[in-house]
């Protein structure tokens, strides 16, 4: 079975412009989540959708940020504008439930972006 | 927010020392999880503990969920290069967050 699917794997742009990031979750998993990680904060959470929908996006840095997920089997994550500060590794999660719920949680491998 | 702490951050060690990580947090949780994250992917589901006091065994890794569910450990037993890798705790059963992860080599 496939697993989460980021793309794309690799992004490398100049401060400025603006960051699509996309994820296919697992088919029939019901949650998505987008998370960030750097050495110096770890992995953080930035939003989180049920069935579609927004539930929590107080991780959501600032305005420059935003999520959307049109349907069940598509997000984005997008930046703009980027900034260097927005250099990490990005990851979409998917799930059967929600954060509140015992289910694991399935990663994709992630894409690493570097903002000049 | 319920914060994860885990220590140590860093922990170097010889093929075959035995070694433990931990995970602890002032808050109650319904249930926990360890995933292992290696380079350049995403992290990977090791176990959840759910019931305080809980142990589970995956071959040479054991997980203990403390008894009043704030905290878990983990244990490995004659450690291989293998397990090297980022180890994470996550929280369930609220505003569920990652611990910063203890980062573990295992020098051959």
């Amino acid at each position: 079975d496939a697993g989460v699917i980021q793309s794309p794997r690799h992004e490398v742009t100049e401060m400025g412009q603006e960051v699509t990031l996309r994820c296919k979750p697992i088919s029939g998993h019901n949650s998505l989540f987008w998370y960030r990680q750097t050495m110096m904060r770890g992995l953080e959470l930035l939003i989180y959708f049920n069935n579609n929908v927004p539930i929590d996006d107080s991780g959501m840095p600032e305005d420059r940020f935003s999520a959307k997920m049109p349907n069940a089997s598509f997000s984005t994550l997008k930046i703009q504008p980027s900034e260097p500060r927005d250099s990490a590794v990005y990851f979409c999660a998917s799930s059967l439930a929600g954060p509140y719920s015992n289910q694991p949680q399935h990663f994709g491998d992630g894409t690493r972006l570097s903002i000049l | 927010t319920q914060l994860l702490e885990q220590s140590p951050q860093f922990l170097s060690i010889q093929e075959g020392e035995n070694l433990t990580v931990y995970c602890n947090s002032s808050s109650v949780f319904s249930s926990l999880q360890w995933y292992r994250q290696e380079p350049g992917e995403g992290p990977v589901l090791l176990v959840t503990v759910v019931t305080g006091g809980e142990v589970k065994k995956l071959k040479r890794l054991t997980f203990q969920f403390g008894d009043a569910r704030k905290d878990s450990s983990l244990h490995i037993t004659a450690a291989q290069p293998g397990d090297t890798g980022l180890y994470l705790c996550a929280g369930g059963g609220g505003d569920m967050r990652f611990g910063a992860g203890t980062r573990l080599t295992v020098k051959p």
